[in-house]
This record gives structure tokens, C-alpha cells and sequence, in this order.
């Protein structure tokens, strides 16, 4: 099994609102992540998390906060994001952050921000 | 300058032809992957090369890692519909550290009837 799946499918939320993405995976998986897909444009990293710790943030707004409650679960907290942030959010985790361990993919959440 | 150049950008095949994809580094790759997208949807994982000449095949997908390690293809052998999407390439580029994988800009294909 290299399910991971992610809620809510669909979102829309206006600039003052507060909402969470959520991710989870049961394949005993220590690495997750989380990506930003624009329309037409490749997914771009935005954090790693490496046994619960965060690894990687590629210099993202604070307005995004990720936090991994524990080893199955990733969340991406939202705070007064800007309608350029609209886009499909991908989670994705992989055995560890070694670069030959294949990340497995979310089927995304799409955002949109009014 | 993107890292992982793809080409071409789009292909449109009419059913049953053959389709090749070229996904070029100017780095040397670590680790190559695959990758397929059906538009708005999650990434679904077709196959990992890492050996300089290494080559994987999954029912009729063929992918290769060329000997110098930076350049792969992807090709596939009698098209079908269900073969359309975007197709991605993966890669770290780096030797040590964490996981980036950067990724070209994909390939989207469109399969004629």
C-alpha cells in the first residue's frame, strides 16, 4: 500500500480566514512533505520533515505553518494568505529523506484564496 | 536556467504510435524519477533510476539512465488512452542533506483516437 491521502479536496477561503490542510500516510514512512503547484508549472518543495522534524523550509511565508504531530500525520496551517497563494497542495512521503527513496504523493488539496 | 530541462513540452500521438520523452540535467543525477499527473491530481510514481545505464520497464513504459548519469528517456511503446497526462521527471541534485527533489516542467501528452 502507498496511500497517502490528504484533506480536504477542495478549499476556499477569503484573506482573514484561518484553515489547516491535512496529510496522513500508514506506510511507516519517516519523511514527509509538503509542495505548491501552480497551474501548468511543476511542483516546487516547500517544507521536509525528517522524524518529526522540521528539515527544510524553502524560505516560505510565515503564513503557512507546517506542523507534524506525529510520524503519520502532516498538517499546514493557513493564516491570512494572499490570492496569489491559490494553487494545488501536494503532501508526500518517503521511507526516509535519502535521495533514492521514492516519495509517494497525495492526491493534493486545491486552494483557493478570494 | 531550469535545472531539469524536458522536452518536448507537449505531444500529441494519435493512438498506438510510439512516444519518446527527454528529461536532460546538467548536473549529474543521483536518483531519476518518473513521474505521471492527470491534470488538478497527485503525482503517481512510475519508476526510479540510479545506475549510469540502468534501464526499468513497467507493461509498456520504458525508462533509461543514460551511462553519463544526465540524461534520461522515458518511452512509450504502443500508446493508449490511458497513457495521456503530464509527465514529470524528478531529481536531488545534490550528493548530501535532505530530499530536494526539483522536477522538469513536464511533458503533457495527448493521445488521438
Amino acid at each position: 500500500d502507498t496511500e497517502v491521502t490528504q484533506t480536504p479536496k477542495h478549499l476556499v477561503m477569503g484573506m482573514t480566514n484561518k484553515k489547516s490542510l491535512k496529510c496522513e500516510q500508514h506506510m511507516g514512512h519517516r519523511a514527509m512533505y509538503w509542495y505548491k503547484q501552480k497551474a501548468k508549472k511543476p511542483p516546487e518543495l516547500m517544507f521536509v520533515y525528517s522524524y518529526e522534524k522540521l528539515s527544510i523550509n524553502e524560505s516560505v511565508p510565515s503564513r503557512f505553518s507546517p506542523e507534524c504531530p506525529n510520524s503519520s500525520l502532516l498538517n499546514l496551517h493557513l493564516h491570512a494568505l494572499q490570492p496569489e497563494d491559490s494553487a494545488l497542495y501536494l503532501c508526500a512521503s518517503s521511507q526516509t529523506v535519502t535521495s533514492t527513496d521514492t516519495q509517494y504523493f497525495g492526491p493534493g488539496t486545491r486552494l483557493t484564496v478570494l | 536556467s531550469q535545472e531539469l530541462e524536458q522536452s518536448p513540452q507537449s505531444l500529441i500521438v494519435q493512438e498506438g504510435k510510439n512516444l519518446t520523452i527527454n528529461c536532460t540535467s546538467s548536473k549529474t543525477l543521483y536518483g531519476l524519477y518518473w513521474y505521471k499527473q492527470k491534470y488538478g491530481e497527485g503525482l503517481i510514481f512510475l519508476m526510479m533510476l540510479q545506475k549510469g545505464g540502468e534501464e526499468k520497464s513497467h507493461e509498456k513504459i520504458t525508462a533509461k539512465l543514460d551511462e553519463k548519469k544526465q540524461q534520461s528517456s522515458l518511452h512509450i511503446t504502443a500508446s493508449q488512452p490511458s497513457h495521456a497526462g503530464i509527465y514529470l521527471c524528478g531529481a536531488d541534485l545534490r550528493l548530501q542533506g535532505a530530499q530536494k527533489l526539483v522536477f522538469g516542467q513536464g511533458t503533457r501528452l495527448t493521445i488521438n483516437p
